[in-house]
This record gives structure tokens, sequence and C-alpha cells, in this order.
């Protein structure tokens, strides 16, 4: 089975400043999915940014952008001149590729990481 | 166009009680799935639907844990004689097709008495 780790619980930054949210998995498979999911007090788990594993080329979304390192199992999330709206819980997520002949199809997620904005 | 949209908000009930949850999906999206997220034990998968039907339901925590959807639209999960640690959020996700991103409706927070 795979797991998804996030080891920062909670991470703190200044406003307009740079943050970086660490999460690691463990799978045996070689195709797959990442996601970093953005979760405020609201409770609506919203995507933030999406990687393929086949994919070389580290996703970009605006101010967020992540440093997927395969080989080391590692998908970190940069975030660029931060702002008070970024406060939030993260989570990093795992789903299996349909080609891997997967079972269940739903995400794996980490425990995930309070990001608090300081004014 | 709308998002996924969970119904009710919260719900409070004694234990032992039933209760419906009810998951109305991204109009178009084939797929839909359930998650459970509580302090103890995070982000919980419970199980997915293609289409009407759910190929796997082994995430499902107990036998009093059951789940249906019809018209490839809808979904209600069906928690029976609920139990105090069956008090968690209750997410619903669904995506266009299996392969694509699944979008997160805002949830239901049960309370079980």
């Amino acid at each position: 089975a795979q797991t998804v780790t996030q080891s920062q619980p909670e991470m703190s930054v200044q406003e307009a400043e740079t943050v970086t949210l660490s999460c690691t998995y463990d799978t045996s498979e070689s195709d797959y999915y990442l996601f970093w999911y953005k979760q405020p007090p609201s409770r609506q788990m919203i995507l933030v940014i999406r990687q393929e594993a086949y994919k070389q080329q580290n996703a970009t979304e605006n101010r967020f952008s992540v440093n997927f390192q395969k080989a080391a199992k590692s998908f970190s999330l940069k975030i660029s001149d931060s702002q008070l709206g970024d406060a939030a819980m993260y989570f990093c997520a795992y789903r299996t590729s349909m080609y891997s002949g997967g079972g269940a199809d739903g995400l794996t997620f980490g425990k995930g990481t309070h990001l608090i904005i300081q004014p | 166009g709308a998002g996924v949209s969970q119904s009710p908000s919260n719900k409070v009930t004694e234990k032992g009680k039933d209760v419906e949850l009810r998951c109305d999906p991204i109009s178009g999206h084939t797929a839909l799935y359930w998650y459970r997220q509580s302090l103890g034990q995070g982000l919980e998968f419970l199980i997915y639907f293609q289409g009407n039907s759910a190929p796997d339901k082994s995430g499902l925590p107990s036998d009093r844990f059951s789940a249906e959807r019809t018209g490839g639209s809808v979904s209600t999960l069906t928690i029976q004689r609920t139990q105090q640690e069956d008090s968690a959020v209750y997410l619903c996700a669904s995506s266009l097709a299996q392969t694509d991103t699944q979008y997160f409706g805002p949830g239901t927070r049960l309370t079980v008495l």
C-alpha cells in the first residue's frame, strides 16, 4: 500500500516571504499522480497543484510550484510571495494511475501541514 | 458551473440512530468518491463509484456503512446504528473520469452524541 508522509505538522512564514512544505511518499509503482490540496477553515478542499509522475518538468501554478524528485520519492510545495489568504491546512496526496493496474482509485493523503501566515 | 454539493452541512445524532449523507457531484462527472476526515485517522478513502457501480467497497469501515449512487449522479452514504467513533467530517469528491482531478464538496460534519 502507498503511504504519504508530511513531516511538518505546522509551518509559519512572514507575509510576502517564501515557504516550502515537505512531502514524501512510498510506492512501488512507476506511474501515478501527486497533488497538493489546500483546506481553509471552511472545510472545502481546493486543488492547488497536480503532477503526473511520468512528467519530468515540475508543475507550477502562479505563486505555487513543486519540486518533484521521483527517485527520492519527494514532492515539496513552494509558495512564493505568501499572502494572508494562503493560511490553511495543506495536504499532499497520491493516486495510482489506472495504467498501473491499481485497485481503488481513491487518494491517499498525508496528515497535513498547518500553514500560518504572519502579517 | 456549480461545484460538488453535500447535505446536510452539519448533522447531530444520537448513538444508535441511522443517518444519510447526500452528495451531488458536478454535472457530467462520472466518478464519485467518499472520504472521511477525523482527528485521529486523518483523511481516509471510503468508496469510489464509476457510474452507478462501486468496484471496491473494502474501504468502508464496517458493515454499518453503505453507499449507493443512482442515475449516475447523486450518491447517498448511509451509516446504520451510529457510534461515537463515526463522528467526523464526510467529504465527497467527483471527477470527470477516472484519471482526472477530484473536486471536493464542503463536507458534512457528523456528530454522534
